[in-house]
């Protein structure tokens, strides 16, 4: 089966830098997605395709890879950041994955 | 703009089956697959399976191979999730997902509570 793994948690002040790795050796083939859920709604696309960004997503999120490791990176984390953060990638068949979540504390 | 709308919340009893649905507009239905993901409360995100919309194929994830379908009517662009042998721990949101050039949409979510 394909797992991909992220720290339960990290914390940071504000206008601090937030990194949030994800590891897995699926992650050496094929693209990652991050994902950013607030309390109560639904997840909202803010990297793709390992470190585009689509439009409307602030510039301070970032992205980057190598090897079996992606990073999401928060350049300058406000409080509005704070959130549950999810990376996810698909197998060579289209079989989809999600990291386990990082719980993000900006204060 | 893209859109996926899905139904109301359900409470079903443990053994019982539970459908969602999942109504697209804003691109070409048959174009894009839809996935299915849920999240348990206070837990993380758990991707079940995707639908191809244009084939009716489907590939579900491992651990709901058995209890799990997907389907879709595309007369009404509309996708299915049916999920059976229901017990307390499939108490879940149940989101749908489309992947349109290369962007992410997701519906609002549908609380399904599995409770005797």
């Amino acid at each position: 089966s394909y797992e991909l793994t992220q720290p339960s948690s990290v914390s940071v002040s504000p206008g601090q830098t937030a990194r949030i790795t994800c590891s897995g050796d699926v992650l050496a083939k094929t693209y990652a997605r991050w994902f950013q859920q607030k309390p109560g709604q639904a997840p909202v696309l803010v990297i793709y395709k390992d470190s585009e960004r689509p439009s409307g997503i602030p510039e301070r999120f970032s992205g980057s890879s190598s090897g079996t490791t992606v990073t999401l990176t928060i350049s300058g984390a406000q409080v509005e950041d704070e959130a549950d953060y999810y990376c996810y990638s698909a197998a060579d068949n289209n079989l989809g994955v999600f990291g386990g979540g990082t719980k993000l504390t900006v204060l | 703009q893209v859109q996926l709308v899905q139904s109301g919340a359900e409470v079903k009893k443990p053994g019982a089956s539970v459908k969602v649905s999942c109504k697209a507009s804003g691109y070409t239905f048959t174009d894009y697959y839809i996935h299915w993901v849920r999240q348990a409360p206070g837990h993380g995100l758990e991707w079940m399976g995707w639908i191809n919309p244009n084939s009716g194929g489907t590939t579900y994830a491992q651990k709901f191979q058995g209890r799990v379908t997907m389907t879709r009517d595309t007369s009404i662009s509309t996708a299915y999730m049916d999920l059976s042998s229901l017990r307390s721990d499939d108490t879940a949101v149940y989101y749908c997902r489309v992947v349109v050039i290369e962007l992410d949409y997701w519906g609002q979510g549908t609380l399904v509570t599995v409770s005797s």
